[in-house]
């Protein structure tokens, strides 16, 4: 079964730092690229960031750069996302999802497969 | 940088209807590059539709999508108990892959 499973969400302060996993299996996780999506309680979708297959290349939207940093251990069939510097803003289901686009072509960010998410509360 | 606007914000039908939603972006967007995605309450979203109109796998032929420019429609033919969820549309290619703000589709 092809499957996504997230894990690592918790309260946090502001100001903190937690690292988020995302954890693969039933397919070959090396070759696609992977992303990170959230939303927050009772809100809509939003981007978070785009990693290729080899690591070698990594995106993030304006809200989260230079805080977040998103990694993946291709041995470990693994996605991470660590978060510092939190804000109350982004308190969120963190959904990994797998990309369905090949990095060849120069696209990326058709979410194809997702994971049920882990719950991110940065409050005091 | 794009915003998507999404239309009605709630569309209350009943079962057997036809359900028609609308995603108006605020600079052409290529169809080859518009995704559309249901999400259950307490449910991860679910790929529908990208490109102009090619289905996910595994999604019923009741789902269809069209349109260019500026304006998307999703139209579900005969909506069934399962079907009633939020609708986000997307656009994917490079950043910033912005989604609109979802429409509801509620059971009437």
């Amino acid at each position: 079964e092809v499957l996504l499973v997230e894990s690592g969400g918790g309260l946090v302060q502001p100001g903190g730092s937690l690292r988020l996993s995302c954890a693969a299996s039933g397919f070959t996780f090396s070759s696609y690229s992977m992303n990170w999506v959230r939303q927050a309680p009772g809100k809509g979708l939003e981007w978070v960031s785009y990693i290729r297959g080899s690591g070698s290349t990594t995106y993030y939207a304006d809200s989260v750069k230079g805080r977040f940093t998103i990694s993946r251990d291709n041995a470990k069939n693994s996605l991470y996302l660590e978060m510092n510097s939190l804000r109350a803003e982004d308190t969120a289901v963190y959904y990994c999802a797998r990309d369905g686009l090949d990095f060849w072509s120069g696209h990326y960010g058709l979410f194809e497969l997702w994971g049920q998410g882990t719950l991110v509360t940065v409050s005091s | 940088e794009i915003v998507l606007t999404q239309s009605p914000g709630t569309l209350s039908l009943s079962l057997g209807e036809r359900a028609t939603l609308s995603c108006r972006a605020s600079q052409s967007v290529s169809s080859s590059n518009l995704a559309w995605y249901q999400q259950k309450p307490g449910q991860a979203p679910r790929l529908l539709i990208y490109g102009a109109s090619t289905r996910a796998t595994g999604i019923p032929h009741r789902f269809s999508a069209s349109g260019s420019g500026t304006d998307f429609t999703l139209t579900i033919s005969r909506l069934e108990p399962e079907d009633f969820a939020v609708y986000y549309c997307q656009q994917f290619g490079s950043s910033p892959l912005p989604f609109g703000g979802g429409t509801k589709v509620e059971i009437k």
